[in-house]
């Protein structure tokens, strides 16, 4: 089955606490995104893959980090979290430069204390 | 001002009911234009894409998009209960190179049995 896959689901941590959200696609797609869904302000990008080894900053790249050294993996690292990054968190892949047709993964529900 | 406005909703219907959600943007560049449904807990996915304006249809489905006005729809015929969802539009531009999309926040739907 074609799947996008995020861990954990839900993570609640501390401020400061270094913290890694894994993503791994099976679609053998270039593109993968991340992204933030706040209320009031919808899905905001952070970062973005076009390939491995190649990353750019999104929308709202500030306290975030990625890597891309498989196709399949694009993990999200927080390596000093905050409580503004408290959010739903969401990672895409896409075979398509336009991402038109982005499969996203299941969310990972992060709260920073 | 947000790039694409869209209503949160929420909007509730009666099962049976014709849906209409839509979505104003400002960027005259936008020619990609993409409806996602996000089930609650679930990632988007997406529901339908269109180029330019027209309409497109997809079963009970309808896009409309009106590039003169900057308007987007998505109609909704016979509504059932399994649409109770947020509907987010999502749209981008036609430049060269990586191709960013623009999310709405999203408008919450629910279908009254």
């Amino acid at each position: 089955e074609a799947q996008v896959t995020q861990n954990p689901r839900y993570l609640i941590t501390v401020t400061g606490k270094k913290l890694t959200v894994t993503c791994s696609q099976n679609m053998n797609h270039e593109y993968m995104s991340w992204y933030r869904q706040d209320p009031g302000l919808g899905l905001r990008q952070i970062y973005y893959s076009m390939n491995v080894e190649v990353t750019d900053k999104g929308d709202v790249p500030e306290g975030y980090k990625v890597s891309r050294k498989e196709k399949r993996n694009f993990p999200l690292i927080l390596e000093s979290p905050s409580p503004n990054q408290t959010s739903l968190y969401f990672c895409a892949s896409s075979a398509s430069r336009g991402l038109d047709t982005q499969y996203f993964g299941p969310g990972t529900r992060l709260t920073v204390l | 001002q947000k790039e694409v406005e869209q209503d949160p909703g929420p909007l509730s219907v009666p099962e049976g009911a014709i849906v209409s959600l839509n979505c104003t943007y400002s960027n005259s560049a936008f020619q990609y234009f993409m409806w996602y449904r996000q089930y609650s807990r679930k990632g988007p996915e997406l529901l339908m894409y269109t180029y330019s304006s027209g309409n497109k249809e997809d079963g009970r489905f309808t896009a409309q998009v009106d590039k003169s006005s900057k308007y987007i729809s998505l109609f909704i015929r016979d509504s059932q209960p399994s649409d109770s969802a947020t509907y987010l539009c999502a749209m981008r531009a036609n430049s060269g190179g990586y191709q960013k999309v623009t999310f709405g926040t999203g408008t919450k739907l629910q279908v009254i049995p």
